[in-house]
């Protein structure tokens, strides 16, 4: 166990659909990131906040958009959905901005686009 | 983003010992070399990291070469459970640099019982 959580463990929903992913990080842990794990594409890296602010950006797509809430757990929202979105969803956590820093992975959340 | 290069896949026996080795011939000098992996149905999970000299933990072994181009993941004794997709990742050491992890495809390591 990680430390990390993530809601819900699977979500079915269907094409043009809005749904919210949500993530609480590990106790102290400031930093968050979302990647997106598809069978095409692999581990991709999407967003990282820190502590509240958007730090970096990957591959997002513009309907998507996550944030960062005060007590520190974050939400991607995925709108307009397509059946490409069809993937597992991974939140990480660390302790804060370091170089050589691990990041500690959620169990994900399994999302199937019908 | 500095590239790695690893097998797609190897093969092992049960308490035996595993070498996975990665190539990352445009490595810089800050670039930290980082190991995850990822067995079935769950997130992917930290292993090791260092940056020039080699490393133990609990876990593993990392292997670093001396230029820095190459380095090798071993797991001393496998297991069963050591099953899983091993992914070699170059990670930007320049404070303020970029903290994301860059996956590649990996190497599946099957271990035979």
């Amino acid at each position: 166990d990680s430390g990390v959580t993530q809601t819900p463990k699977h979500l079915i929903t269907a094409t043009g659909q809005r749904v919210t992913l949500r993530c609480s990080p590990r106790s102290g842990d400031l930093s968050v990131y979302w990647y997106q794990q598809s069978l095409d594409q692999g581990l991709q890296f999407l967003i990282q906040y820190y502590n509240g602010e958007e730090r970096a950006k990957g591959n997002i797509l513009e309907r998507f958009s996550a944030q960062q809430f005060p007590d520190l757990h974050s939400e991607l929202n995925l709108s307009s959905l397509e059946l490409g979105d069809s993937a597992l969803y991974f939140c990480a956590s660390s302790v804060e901005v370091t170089p050589g820093g691990e990041q500690f992975f959620g169990p994900g959340t399994r999302l199937t686009v019908l | 983003d500095a590239k790695t290069t690893q097998p797609n896949s190897m093969e092992s026996n049960e308490e035996e010992p595993v070498h996975l080795p990665c190539n990352h011939s445009t490595i810089s000098g800050t670039d930290y070399i980082h190991w995850y992996r990822q067995l079935p149905s769950q997130g992917p999970e930290y292993v090791i990291h260092g940056l020039t000299s080699n490393v133990n933990n609990r876990m593993a072994s990392l292997a670093i070469a001396e230029d820095r181009k190459s380095s090798t993941l071993i797991l001393h004794r496998a297991t069963l459970r050591d099953a899983a997709v091993y992914y070699c990742i170059l990670r930007d050491g320049v404070q303020g640099g970029s903290e994301k992890l860059v996956f590649g495809k990996g190497t599946k390591l099957t271990v035979n019982p």
